[in-house]
């Protein structure tokens, strides 16, 4: 099975800070890394696919990039809505593993 | 708009079994596959399983395999997940999810099982 590993786990920051996210695979997946957001209560939101394509509706703030192994997810100017939880996913062989997770909150 | 809509959580015994659905609407069912996630109350996000377009293939977790089957009827734009042998572990709110070119774009509201004796 394909493993991922975020880091950081968790990560607290201010309003307007940059904000970057890691996942590494412990193979390589192709362009079939997605990241999604997730707040209590909520269901997750599909943020990234393919490493790098934005979701419709999601802000340009956004952004992924990477490849092989090691994938990124970044947040340009953090904003209020964004505190949440974010997870990678690979969705190039089952099982479609995500990531721990990284859970982004408020300094 | 696309609406997906789980149901058939509840209170169950470990050793016993529960069947999950997902009705689906706003997009032709038929043409895509679909997937199951859970989440423990406190965790991350775990892939449980996928199933294509048509339902001939289908994928599964190591630690649902032999125990979940996912399974889909078009006829009726439904989802299923049958659990069967639960184990307290097995708690968790599970989540049904569209998948579009390897990409889960929506997703239902999820519904909460709890496994306790």
């Amino acid at each position: 099975d394909i493993q991922l590993t975020q880091s950081p786990s968790f990560l607290s920051a201010s309003v307007g800070d940059r904000v970057t996210i890691t996942c590494r695979a412990s193979q390589g997946v192709r362009n079939y890394l997605a990241w999604y957001q997730q707040k209590p209560g909520r269901a997750p939101k599909l943020l990234i696919y393919d490493v790098s394509t934005l979701q419709s509706g999601v802000p340009s703030r956004i952004s992924g990039s990477g490849s092989g192994t090691e994938f990124t997810l970044t947040i340009s100017s953090l904003q209020p809505e964004d505190f949440a939880t974010y997870y990678c996913q690979q969705l190039n062989t089952y099982p479609w593993m995500f990531g721990q997770g990284t859970k982004v909150e408020i300094k | 708009q696309v609406q997906l809509v789980d149901s058939g959580g509840g209170v169950v015994q470990p050793g016993t079994s529960l069947r999950l659905s997902c009705a689906a609407s706003g997009f032709i069912f038929s043409y895509q596959a679909m997937h199951w996630v859970r989440q423990a109350p406190g965790k991350g996000l775990e892939w449980l399983a996928g199933i294509s377009y048509d339902g001939a293939n289908e994928g599964y977790a190591d630690s649902v395999k032999g125990r979940f089957t996912i399974s889909r009827d078009n006829s009726k734009n439904t989802l299923y997940l049958q659990m069967n042998s639960l184990r307290t572990e097995d708690t968790a709110v599970y989540y049904c999810a569209r998948e579009t070119h390897r990409r889960l774009d929506s997703w239902g509201q999820g519904t909460l099982v709890t496994v306790s004796s």
